[in-house]
């Protein structure tokens, strides 16, 4: 079955440290991989996404991830959290006609 | 370029009512797609239609039903309104039916009591 898992349902940092967001997934095709960002009461917004090549790919806001197939995984990072980086953080796996969700990681930051 | 728009922002409905809310796609986006998203949850697909047909559907009640127009706008109509139908109803557009990024709206909230 396809699915997402997040494993960190919240995460606490303070501003300027580095961040890692887990994710990984179950899916029997090469993924399309995003990482979607929600700020409260909000829609989503995209911070990037995978479709193939590079296995590195940069977002906006500063953040980038990595798909590590070997590990079914697609962590988001960032080396430098900003206060206004607080929200609700998605991964999300594209199957042919629609988009899987992980429960999402609430970041807190500090400062 | 207008993004994903949605109408009415908030939303409060008794139960055994329904309810229609209404989705712009993005300029060029001929596919939309709808999801729940309940209190500390991630959003589920309900629908997605392309070129004014439902081609793909999530494990949502026929009561959840919609419509896309030929300006690819969209509806989301709930029939017979349950307390558990209260949740954050997101409207994403995309350029074809099995590509390309998904767009999301601001969403629309629901409360029924």
């Amino acid at each position: 079955a396809q699915s997402v898992t997040q494993p960190d349902i919240h995460i606490t940092v303070s501003e300027g440290a580095s961040l890692e967001l887990r994710c990984n997934y179950s899916y029997g095709a090469t993924p399309y991989l995003f990482w979607y960002v929600q700020s409260p009461g909000q829609g989503l917004q995209l911070l990037l996404k995978y479709f193939s090549g590079d296995t590195l790919v940069q977002g906006i806001k500063g953040f980038e991830a990595e798909f590590k197939r070997s590990q079914s995984s697609f962590n988001l990072r960032k080396p430098s959290v900003h206060w206004s980086d607080a929200a609700e953080y998605f991964c999300a796996v594209g199957a042919a006609d629609k988009l899987i969700f992980g429960t999402g990681t609430r970041l807190q930051v500090f400062p | 370029e207008t993004g994903v728009t949605q109408s009415p922002t908030h939303l409060i409905k008794t139960r055994g009512q329904q309810v229609t809310l209404r989705c712009s796609s993005q300029s060029g986006h001929n596919t939309v797609s709808w999801y729940q998203q309940a209190l500390g949850q991630g959003p589920q697909f309900i629908f997605q239609y392309y070129r004014e047909e439902e081609n793909g559907r999530g494990n949502f009640p026929p009561r959840f039903s919609g419509l896309q127009f030929p300006n690819y706008s969209s509806e989301l109509n709930v029939n017979a309104l349950e307390l558990d139908d209260s949740a954050l109803y997101l409207c994403a557009s995309r350029p074809g039916a099995a590509e390309g990024t998904q767009y999301f709206g601001p969403g629309t909230r629901l409360l029924v009591l």
